[in-house]
């Protein structure tokens, strides 16, 4: 079974250019997760869903963070304008609802210059 | 903040020794689990204890629970150089399906 796939792997940018990541949860999972990483902290949820809608996004920035999954299986989390303080590693993770064990990516490492 | 909080932030033993990380949390609640996380890449789920559950087993892993403290201890016994990794503990507390992730202990195994 294919595990959760992210695309790109890295990217690295400008500041006030704009970026957008990919996910591809796994098959059948109805849950799917952003979330950042900064460096030598845990993840932090950015936004959740459950199938195509958006049931918890109380932490992303909504003035320059937006995201989106279409048909409830792929999502993509875009940052427009991307800051310097937005380098992290932006995770995507999946479950089968929201209760039990969650699912990663390999994650993307964003570096703002 | 709920944050659960992870016991030591770092921790080297010797190949062959037991590793304890604890997890204290501050309220009630639904479950409690344990990520691994090696250099640069995605998180993968370990063990998952519930509420009503004082202690579980998974291979050479063992997660307990202390009321008292509002805590819960990961045990990896007999440790392995592959072993590794940062650990995190992540929370869901009753009433809120977001799960909250400590910061981590970063365990380093000298072989």
């Amino acid at each position: 079974e294919a595990g959760v796939v992210q695309s790109p792997r890295y990217k690295i940018i400008e500041k006030k250019q704009p970026v957008a990541f990919w996910c591809n949860p796994i098959s059948g999972h109805n849950t799917l997760y952003w979330y950042r990483q900064n460096l030598g902290q845990g993840p932090e949820l950015l936004i959740r869903y459950e199938n195509e809608e958006a049931v918890d996004d109380s932490q992303l920035p909504k003035d320059r963070f937006s995201a989106e999954r279409l048909k409830g299986v792929d999502s993509t989390l875009k940052i427009q304008p991307a800051e310097l303080g937005d380098s992290a590693v932006y995770l995507c993770a999946s479950s089968l609802d929201a209760v039990w064990e969650q699912y990663f990516g390999p994650g993307t490492r964003l570096t703002v210059t | 903040s709920q944050q659960g909080e992870e016991d030591p932030q770092a921790l080297s033993i010797q190949e062959g020794e037991n590793a304890t990380m604890n997890c204290s949390y501050k309220t009630s609640i639904n479950n409690l689990q344990w990520y691994r996380q090696n250099s640069g890449r995605g998180l993968v789920h370990l063990i998952l204890i519930r509420s009503n559950e004082r202690e579980k087993h998974s291979g050479r892993l063992r997660v307990t629970l202390d009321t008292s403290k509002k805590s819960r201890s990961l045990l990896i016994t007999a440790s392995r150089a592959a072993d590794t990794a940062s650990y995190f503990c992540a929370t869901r507390y009753f009433g809120n399906e977001k799960l909250t992730f400590g910061t981590g202990t970063r365990l380093t195994i000298i072989p």
